[in-house]
């Protein structure tokens, strides 16, 4: 089971990009990345996945290198709604979705 | 409705007494799974179902915990003789599949407090 590793809290300020990097140095061939996003007092939800290469659609890029040991999601211009909790998952067909303590988030005015 | 549903939204209880905390997953859905989040903390795996197969119960944390899924449908998580500690909000989740491409679709969540 490939363990991630993410910062524990980010802050950033209305219209800038964000990106939060995931680490993996364990993934196996099978593996997939996937973000997802907490707000508080909600469940998770999704917000991408990918494979390797880039990822994008209407809410975030995922960049993933070819190594694949590491990813990046990126939010652009973000605003104070994306304050949140962001979790990477690394998943593959026999595992249990693990969630760590994730990335807070924090958009400041 | 179309997205995961959970009951009770708020649970307060004493100490001692058994809790059940349902959840309704979206239609369809062959995978079901159970977390707890505990204040500040990640997710914690507690149970999973995958249609007809024998739940994967490696995640719960004592013999009090036990969780049935009746019909490959419904399922309801109960919590016997609770204890402080078992406050948290419990998370069920629900999936077309298990695994690369298994989206989890996540319900609000119970909060169970233990007096």
């Amino acid at each position: 089971l490939a363990k991630t590793t993410q910062p524990i809290s980010m802050d950033s300020y209305e219209g800038q990009e964000v990106n939060i990097t995931c680490s993996h140095n364990n993934i196996a061939t099978n593996d997939y990345i996937t973000w997802y996003q907490q707000f508080p007092s909600q469940g998770p939800r999704f917000i991408i996945q990918g494979y390797k290469t880039k990822v994008t659609n209407e809410v975030a890029s995922l960049f993933i290198p070819a190594d694949r040991k590491s990813s990046t999601l990126s939010l652009p211009r973000v605003s104070l709604s994306d304050t949140a909790v962001y979790y990477c998952l690394v998943e593959g067909g026999s595992y249990i979705p693990t969630f760590g303590r994730g990335t807070s988030l924090i958009v400041h005015p | 409705g179309a997205g995961v549903s959970q009951s009770p939204s708020n649970k307060v209880t004493e100490k001692g007494k058994d809790v059940e905390l349902r959840c309704d997953p979206i239609s369809g859905h062959t995978a079901l799974y159970w977390y707890r989040q505990s204040l500040g903390q990640g997710l914690e795996f507690l149970i999973y179902f995958q249609g007809n197969s024998a739940p994967d119960k490696s995640g719960l944390p004592s013999d009090r915990f036990s969780a049935e899924r009746t019909g490959g449908s419904v399922s309801t998580l109960t919590i016997q003789r609770t204890q402080q500690e078992d406050s948290a909000v419990y998370l069920c989740a629900s999936s077309l599949a298990r695994g690369n491409t298994g989206e989890l679709f996540f319900g609000e969540g119970s909060r169970l407090t233990v007096l």
